[in-house]
């Protein structure tokens, strides 16, 4: 079935350093978006890519989604500890209403 | 702002019990969603409705079914809790694609409750 791969699981970095996580489909995406967990609490939208090779931007945050809209990726710029926490990918099932989340890459900032 | 309430933050049941989650929204959205959280292995579906009294199996519906009854209220039942269904279970509404909400909310966007940890003994 259709699967959505997300890499690193975990991450660790100083603050200040740079971090990506990659995301990757088994098939073909309509869209793909991007949500945010902090520790204890629940997933919040970040960002959707809809155009092959969008790039889109937030601050420090870095969206790509890839020219044959497979994969997309996030790139935080010069960490900080407010961006700790689970970043998932999501994108939708083929012909229905379902999301499908990606495992997530849990991100530790430290100080 | 959107807003979905689950009633629950924190349960502990006994296996075999009945269990019943509850998750109200209050933006009119179409779709809503029942999620469940474990360690590694992300969000995973385990029913939708994508209207008022339409429901349809996720990834994992084994030992769940769900009522949706009225628009904003979205139920999860464990008919008959078991240990493996301690879990983080989060409940999510949206406008489908290709609308919009009452109050211009972002139409496709999923909007997450503070979920229910469900712990079974």
């Amino acid at each position: 079935g259709q699967q959505v791969m997300q890499i690193p699981q975990y991450q660790h970095v100083q603050e200040g350093e740079d971090f990506t996580t990659y995301c990757n489909s088994s098939t073909t995406l309509s869209n793909i978006q991007w949500y945010k967990q902090r520790p204890g609490g629940h997933p919040v939208f970040l960002i959707q890519l809809v155009k092959s090779g969008e790039v889109k931007k937030q601050k420090r945050l870095t969206f790509q989604f890839g020219e044959a809209k497979k994969n997309s990726s996030l790139h935080i710029t010069a960490t900080q500890t407010t961006d700790v926490g689970t970043y998932f990918c999501a994108g939708p099932s083929t012909g229905t209403y379902k999301y499908i989340f990606g495992t997530g890459t849990r991100l530790k900032v430290l100080a | 702002d959107v807003k979905v309430t689950q009633s629950s933050r924190y349960l502990v049941k006994r296996t075999g019990e009945k269990v019943f989650l509850e998750c109200v929204q209050d933006m009119d959205h179409e779709n809503m969603f029942w999620y469940r959280q474990d360690p590694g292995l992300g969000l995973r579906l385990i029913y939708f409705s994508y209207d008022v009294k339409m429901k349809e199996k996720g990834d994992i519906p084994e030992g769940y079914s769900v009522s949706r009854e009225k628009k904003e209220r979205f139920s999860l039942i464990l008919e008959s809790a078991s240990t493996n269904q301690t879990s983080m279970y989060l409940c999510a509404s949206r406008q489908p694609p290709g609308t919009s909400g009452p109050h211009g909310s972002g139409a496709n966007v999923l909007t997450f409750g503070a979920g229910s940890r469900l712990t079974v003994l």
